[in-house]
C-alpha cells in the first residue's frame, strides 16, 4: 500500500538551514505537499511540487524531490524561531478510484534552538 | 472570519456516548473530508465527500459515520464513543486543478474519551 514516512523530530540553531527529508512508495504520484501546522492549528499548505520537476524554490524554501528514489526534501533557509512546528509531506495520486486523494506522512516535530 | 470551522473545538465524553463534531466550510468547494490526528501516526482518512450526494470510506472509518447536509456542512459522528477515538480530529475540503489539489484545514477538535 501506500506509505509516507519522515523521521519524526529535527533539531537546528536559529539562523542555521533546516533540511526535513520524507520518502514515500508510491512512483504515480502526480503532486507532493509540504504542509505546516504550527501549535494549536490544523495544516496549512507551505508549497507543493510537481512529479516531473525536481526542485522549486519559494523565497527561503526548496523542495528537492528525487524519483528515482522516492525522496523529497524541505530545505528551509535561515531559519527562524516562528518556523517551528510540525512539517508533514503528503503524495496524491489516484487510490482505489479515488482521484487526488492525500497520503500524509507522520510529521515532523521542527525545533528551533534560539 | 475562517473559512472552514469546527465545532466544538474540545470535548470530553465518556464511553459509549454518541457524539456529533461538525466542520462548516464558506470557501464553496465541493470536497470535504475528516481526519484524526494521533501522535507519531500522521493524519489518518475517516471519510471523504466529493459532493453532496457523495460519501466514501477512508482508511480508518469503523466506528464512525457522517452526514453531508449541504455544501458547506459535513458533520463526522462516533455513534458510541470509546477510549481509542481520543484524537485530534481535521475537517478539510479542497477544489481541485486537475491533477493538484490543496487541502484547506480547519483548526481542529481535541477530543478526550473517557
Amino acid at each position: 500500500g501506500e506509505d509516507v514516512e519522515q523521521s519524526l523530530f529535527l533539531s537546528v540553531r536559529e539562523g542555521d538551514s533546516s533540511v526535513i527529508n520524507c520518502t514515500y512508495t508510491d512512483s504515480s504520484s502526480t503532486y507532493l505537499y509540504w504542509y505546516k501546522q504550527e501549535p494549536g492549528a490544523g495544516l496549512q499548505l507551505l508549497t507543493y511540487i510537481f512529479s516531473n520537476m525536481d526542485m522549486k524554490q519559494d523565497q527561503r524554501l526548496t523542495v528537492l524531490l528525487n524519483k528515482k528514489d522516492k525522496h523529497l526534501s524541505l530545505r528551509i533557509a535561515d531559519t527562524q524561531t516562528g518556523d517551528s512546528a510540525i512539517y508533514f509531506c503528503a503524495e496524491s495520486g489516484n487510490y482505489g478510484g479515488a482521484t487526488n486523494k492525500l497520503i500524509f506522512g507522520t510529521g515532523t516535530l521542527l525545533a528551533v534552538q534560539p | 472570519d475562517a473559512d472552514v470551522t469546527q465545532t466544538p473545538r474540545n470535548r470530553i465524553t465518556k464511553t459509549g456516548k454518541r457524539i456529533m463534531l461538525e466542520c462548516s466550510q464558506t470557501k464553496g468547494h465541493d470536497r470535504m473530508y475528516w481526519y484524526r490526528q494521533d501522535p507519531g501516526l500522521g493524519l489518518r482518512l475517516i471519510y471523504y465527500s466529493f459532493d453532496v450526494k457523495d460519501i466514501n470510506k477512508g482508511e480508518i472509518s469503523d466506528g464512525y459515520s457522517v452526514s453531508r447536509q449541504a455544501q458547506a456542512k459535513f458533520s463526522l459522528s462516533l455513534e458510541s464513543a470509546i477510549p481509542n477515538q481520543t484524537a485530534l480530529y481535521f475537517c478539510a475540503t479542497s477544489d481541485p486543478r486537475g491533477y493538484q489539489e490543496t487541502q484547506y484545514f480547519g483548526p481542529g477538535t481535541r477530543l478526550l474519551v473517557l
